[in-house]
C-alpha cells in the first residue's frame, strides 16, 4: 500500500528565511507526486506536481521541489519565505493505474515570524 | 465555472439528523473522492469511485453511504449523525489516465451540536 509521510508535524520561519518542508512516500512504481497548501478555512490548492523527466520541478508562490527517487522523497523549497505563505503544506502520492489511489501525508503546519 | 463543486458550504444540524452533502465535477474525470479532514487537518480518505464503481471504502461508519448517480456526481449521505462527524468534508476528482491532479472542492464545515 502507498503512503506519505510528513516528519515535521509544524515548523517556525522567520519571514525573508528559506524553507524546506519535507516528504517522504512509499510506492512500487513511479509515483506521481504532488504538493497542496491549505491556508485556514480555505480549500486546496495545487502547488506543484511531478508526474516524470526533470526531477526538480517549479509551482506556484516561489516554491519548488525535488524528487529523489533514491531517497523517495519530494521535498518542497522555498528560497525566501513570505508572511502569505503561513498555512497547512500537503504531500500526496496517487498511483498510476486506472484506479487512482491519493494518498495524504499528515500535513505540516507553517508559522511564519515578522 | 467551478470544476468541482460541493453544496452545502456549511452544515449545522443535530444529533441524531440524517443529511446529504452533495458533489458535482464538470471535468469529465472518471475517478470521485470523499475525504474527512479533522480539527488535526488530516486527509482521510473515506471513499473512491471510479466509474459509479466503488473502489476505496475505508473503514468508516456504516452510517455513512456515498451515492453515485453518474460519473459527474459523487453525493455523500449520513444518518444519525453524532457529534464526532463534525470535521470538513471534501470531494475530490481526478482523471483515469494521464498525468493529471486531482481537483477538489471547497469543502463542507459540518458542525453537529
Amino acid at each position: 500500500a502507498q503512503s506519505v509521510t510528513q516528519p515535521d508535524i509544524h515548523i517556525t520561519v522567520s519571514e525573508g528565511a528559506s524553507l524546506e518542508l519535507r516528504c517522504n512516500y512509499s510506492y512500487g512504481a513511479t509515483p506521481y507526486l504532488f504538493w497542496y497548501v491549505q491556508s485556514p478555512g480555505q480549500g486546496l490548492q495545487l502547488l506543484l506536481k511531478y508526474f516524470s523527466g526533470d526531477t526538480l520541478v517549479q509551482g506556484i508562490k516561489g516554491f519548488e521541489a525535488e524528487f529523489k527517487r533514491s531517497q523517495s522523497s519530494f521535498n518542497l523549497r522555498k528560497p525566501s519565505v513570505h508572511w502569505s505563505d503561513a498555512a497547512e503544506y500537503f504531500c500526496a502520492v496517487v498511483s498510476s493505474g486506472s484506479a487512482r489511489q491519493l494518498t495524504f501525508g499528515s500535513g505540516t503546519q507553517l508559522t511564519v515570524l515578522p | 465555472d467551478t470544476a468541482v463543486s460541493q453544496t452545502p458550504k456549511y452544515l449545522v444540524t443535530q444529533m441524531g439528523n440524517d443529511k446529504s452533502i452533495k458533489c458535482e465535477q464538470n471535468l469529465g474525470h472518471d475517478t470521485m473522492y470523499w475525504y474527512k479532514q479533522d480539527s488535526k487537518k488530516f486527509l482521510k480518505i473515506m471513499f473512491s469511485y471510479n466509474n459509479k464503481e466503488l473502489i476505496i471504502n475505508e473503514t468508516v461508519p456504516n452510517r455513512f453511504s456515498p451515492k453515485s448517480p453518474d460519473k459527474a456526481h459523487l453525493n455523500l449521505h449520513i444518518n444519525s449523525l453524532e457529534l464526532g462527524d463534525s470535521a470538513v468534508y471534501f470531494c475530490a476528482s481526478i482523471a483515469g489516465t494521464g498525468n493529471t491532479e486531482a481537483f477538489f472542492g471547497q469543502g463542507t464545515r459540518l458542525t453537529v451540536v
